[in-house]
């Protein structure tokens, strides 16, 4: 089964860090670029990051680049998302999403919830 | 930046009526435009992608049209199961891949 697993969101404070985890299963995980997505409460969804197959390409949304970074573990069938210096705008559902080479995200996971306050 | 707009933000609709659901890019992007569907408490489903290609497994009720700057969704004869939130993606000028604001479809 084709499918793809957040983890390790919480509750964090402003200006502190979180390790997000996506897990992939049931394809063949280095053919797929991934992609980090979220929706904020009572907003849209909003791209944040991007990365290629192979790791070697990584797009940010201006909202976090600098604060937040991208990667991936192909051995491990897994990306991650590190964020530091969060702020209470960055208080949102994230979800890593699948496509094939930039083209629409065709499988996206169940999402974890992070939110930043005091 | 493409900027997409939806519209309209909410559409009052009743089980079985139609549903059109419009989407506006701020410059071309061709024929790479994606629908999702996005329920409380899921995950955003892929409906259509390349405009108008519907993808596995969705029903044929939803079909998608347009190109360019001027893209449609249509829900044929909505079904309970349909009411949601659906959001237009482009994938055309990248980074950022920009999706639209969204159309709540609620029962009327």
């Amino acid at each position: 089964q084709v499918q793809l697993v957040e983890s390790g969101g919480g509750l964090v404070k402003p200006g502190g860090s979180l390790r997000l985890s996506c897990s992939a299963s049931g394809f063949t995980f280095s053919d797929y670029y991934i992609n980090w997505v979220r929706r904020a409460p009572g907003k849209g969804l909003e791209w944040i990051a991007h990365i290629t197959g192979s790791g070697n390409t990584i797009y940010y949304a201006d909202s976090v680049k600098g604060r937040f970074t991208i990667s991936r573990d192909n051995a491990k069938n897994s990306v991650y998302l590190q964020m530091s210096n969060l702020r209470a705008e960055d208080t949102a559902v994230y979800y890593c999403a699948r496509d094939r080479s930039a083209d629409a995200f065709d499988i996206w996971g169940q999402g974890t919830m992070v939110t930043v306050s005091s | 930046e493409v900027v997409l707009t939806q519209s309209p933000a909410t559409l009052s609709v009743s089980p079985g009526e139609r549903a059109t659901l419009s989407c506006r890019a701020s410059q071309s992007v061709t024929d790479n435009l994606a629908w999702y569907q996005q329920k409380p408490g899921q995950a955003p489903r892929l409906l259509i992608y390349a405009a108008s290609t519907r993808a596995t497994g969705i029903p044929a009720r939803f079909s998608g049209s347009g190109s360019g700057t001027d893209f449609t969704l249509t829900i044929s004869s909505l079904q309970s199961e349909d009411f949601a939130v659906y959001y237009c993606q482009q994938y055309y000028d990248w980074p950022p891949w920009t999706f639209g604001q969204g159309t709540k479809v609620e029962i009327k």
